[in-house]
């Protein structure tokens, strides 16, 4: 079965700290997402990227970066966790051409 | 920019009952369609999608969309809703020549309560 899996189910950080969520998937597909979800907000797309150290910006980069060095991991950094970043965190992948994604269970981050 | 819209923020329905949840889109070329559903504490899962040819789409458990071009509508339908049908659903839509770069563009979900 194919898989996409975050590292943390739930993370509580304080304001201020730099923030890793881990995204790893094991079908060797070209394209991850990283979205949030809030509630009334629906999935809004944070970063993505199309290969291997290549990233692009979403529709609500601020405050966030990532990293691809290798095809099955993308990471999401949170460079400064502010308590306007506390939300589910989704990732999420797909194979180039195929226009369905992948889900990840997500990452609820608290910021306190 | 594309945009995604679905009507109805919150449905209440007893078991039985029918469903129709609307969705809109906006673009005005070729799309590709989606409804996503995430149940309680699980992860986002594909329900159906529409990629051409009859627009009428069944997908898993009993769900079925209805592509109208004329109207820029994909309706998720199903006849008889079941208390495990309650869940959050998402429409999304993708235009593989468009602007986005060919990523899915969601809309804000519809929560489904299902009344035992």
């Amino acid at each position: 079965d194919v898989k996409v899996t975050q590292s943390s189910r739930y993370l509580v950080k304080r304001t201020g700290e730099k923030v890793f969520l881990e995204c790893v998937q094991d079908m060797d597909h070209e394209n991850m997402f990283w979205y949030r979800q809030d509630p009334g907000l629906g999935l809004r797309l944070i970063y993505f990227s199309y290969d291997v150290k290549m990233k692009e910006k979403g529709d609500i980069p601020e405050g966030y970066s990532v990293s691809r060095e290798k095809k099955e991991r993308f990471s999401l950094i949170l460079e400064s966790a502010s308590t306007n970043q506390t939300s589910m965190y989704l990732c999420a992948s797909r194979t180039q051409g195929n226009y369905g994604y992948t889900f990840g269970s997500g990452t609820r981050l608290t910021v306190v | 920019a594309q945009s995604v819209s679905q009507h109805n923020h919150h449905v209440i329905l007893s078991e039985a009952a029918s469903l129709e949840l609307g969705c809109n889109y906006s673009y005005g070329g070729t799309v590709n369609l989606f409804w996503y559903v995430q149940y309680p504490g699980q992860h986002l899962q594909l329900l159906l999608k529409y990629f051409s040819g009859d627009p009428l789409v069944k997908g898993i458990k009993g769900f079925e969309a209805e592509f109208i071009k004329s109207k820029f509508s994909f309706n998720l339908r199903k006849p008889s809703v079941q208390w495990s049908d309650t869940a959050e659903y998402f429409c999304a839509v993708n235009a593989p020549y468009g602007g986005s770069q060919g990523n899915l563009i969601f809309g804000k979900g519809t929560k489904l309560s299902v009344k035992p």
